[in-house]
């Protein structure tokens, strides 16, 4: 399996609700990073958290990092239809030359 | 301050051909990295590469494939004697060097068709 794996495959929620994505991961890292991206686009970053933070904000947007468990959760809080998209996790392992590595990625649809 | 650039956005090639993806990081970046994407997928890494220099290539498929980025002008990824396998979109992100390069910023990537 992959060193970042995101769960749920795909998440479909109402409109107001909160949005949880989970990722997990299998070796040490720097950081974590999550990206969105709409269909056909490219991506776009949302957050960064590091391996000594355990929890950090944006706007809407919540990211935990566990690294005693190596995984992440994203929180959208009041989804909106424009939050319709695929999410990422990135990791920056550590001594990998800062490249990235993602998972397959989570299909949010957000229903109006 | 314009984002990371990439062009073509499309590009059709018939097996056989070359073809040749351009990358201009963000003003300031010095730190280019290319990514592949196939359908339905996550973005797999493919080369690291900073001014006149190749980093990491460790992603990159030995034959056919090559990238480089001069001291003037654009990233350049190359794939000579394409095979529909390499249909994917191709993205590039840039970065700061230093503790910059933490963050990744990518373009609008180019979609290649093998027919």
């Amino acid at each position: 399996s992959q060193q970042g794996e995101e769960d749920p495959q795909a998440l479909s929620i109402q409109e107001g609700e909160n949005a949880t994505m989970n990722c997990s991961y299998k070796t040490s890292i720097n950081n974590l990073q999550w990206y969105r991206q709409n269909s056909g686009r490219g991506l776009v970053h949302l957050i960064l958290i590091r391996s000594n933070e355990r929890e950090k904000h944006s706007g809407r947007l919540r990211v935990t990092l566990d690294t005693s468990k190596k995984s992440s959760s994203l929180l959208i809080t009041a989804s909106r239809a424009a939050d319709t998209a695929s999410y990422f996790c990135a990791t920056d392992v550590r001594g990998a030359n800062s490249k990235l590595t993602f998972g397959k990625g989570i299909t949010l649809s957000v229903r109006p | 301050n314009a984002g990371v650039m990439q062009n073509p956005r499309h590009l059709v090639r018939r097996r056989g051909q070359e073809a040749r993806l351009r990358c201009s990081p963000m003003k300031g970046h010095s730190h280019v990295y290319w990514y592949r994407q196939l359908p339905e997928e996550g973005l797999k890494f493919m080369v690291y590469l900073q001014k006149e220099n190749i980093i990491d290539e460790s992603g990159m498929p030995k034959e056919r494939f090559s990238a480089e980025f001069p001291k003037e002008g654009p990233s350049i990824l190359r794939i000579q004697q394409v095979v529909r396998g390499d249909s994917a979109a191709y993205f590039c992100a840039s970065s700061l060097p230093g503790l910059g390069k933490e963050t990744q910023y990518f373009g609008p990537g180019t979609r290649l068709l093998v027919l």
